[in-house]
């Protein structure tokens, strides 16, 4: 079974601030893993994902996260928050067969100030 | 723009009512997906199609279910619902297996 934890449910950073939101994981085999924005009261939108391509993923909106096997990990990164980045943050894993059934964290909501 | 609509964006029922959730996609994904995510909790998957095949999570209740009357539809049934049911649901579609999944807006439920 595949598992995703999220430290810290919520994270504050001032405007400007280095973003660092921590995923690790759990699988028997390295997985594919995503990282997912929600806006209050919308669904999910799609930041980035690594399926064991390169390890340094890059996604919208200035974010990018590294694969890290040997720690299990999937921390997401932006080296400068906006007021926008202002949301809910998920971090998600799938097995890399079959099905893309994605298991999800629990989330962590990111606060901006200015 | 290509995208996956869900309809409506809240809903309020009574409950033990029977409820239908719609969602509908332009984008000719094969792979439909229903999850339920409740107040600051995780989405959860309840099933998916890949076509015409359903794929029923383990743990999914019977209260759900699902219906998939052609490639561009997908429904959410929920036969009695009780107030632990309230939830936001989420309608993703994907081109094929280990394709990025796309996310409709969600329906917000409410049972009264």
């Amino acid at each position: 079974a595949q598992s995703v934890t999220q430290l810290g449910s919520h994270v504050s950073v001032s405007e400007g601030a280095l973003v660092l939101l921590r995923c690790n994981y759990s699988s028997s085999v390295p997985p594919y893993l995503f990282w997912y924005v929600q806006y209050p009261n919308q669904g999910l939108q799609l930041l980035l994902k690594y399926t064991s391509a390169a390890t340094l993923v890059k996604g919208i909106n200035g974010f990018e996260a590294e694969f890290k096997k040997s720690e299990t990990s999937f921390h997401l990164t932006k080296p400068s928050a906006h007021m926008s980045d202002a949301a809910e943050y998920f971090c998600a894993v799938s097995p890399p067969w079959g099905y893309s059934t994605l298991t999800f964290g629990k989330g962590t909501m990111l606060l901006v100030s200015p | 723009d290509a995208m996956v609509i869900q309809n409506p964006r809240y809903q309020v029922t009574q409950f033990g009512k029977p409820v239908t959730l719609s969602c509908s996609q332009t984008l000719n994904h094969n792979v439909m997906y229903w999850y339920q995510q409740k107040s600051s909790q995780a989405p959860k998957l309840l099933f998916h199609y890949y076509d015409k095949d359903f794929n029923n999570e383990a743990d999914t209740p019977d209260n759900f279910q699902s219906r998939r009357p052609n490639t561009s539809f997908c429904f959410l049934d929920i036969r009695s619902p009780g107030l632990g049911d309230a939830a936001m649901y989420l309608c993703a579609t994907s081109k094929d297996r280990q394709e990025t999944q796309y996310f409709g807006p969600g329906t917000r439920l409410l049972v009264l």
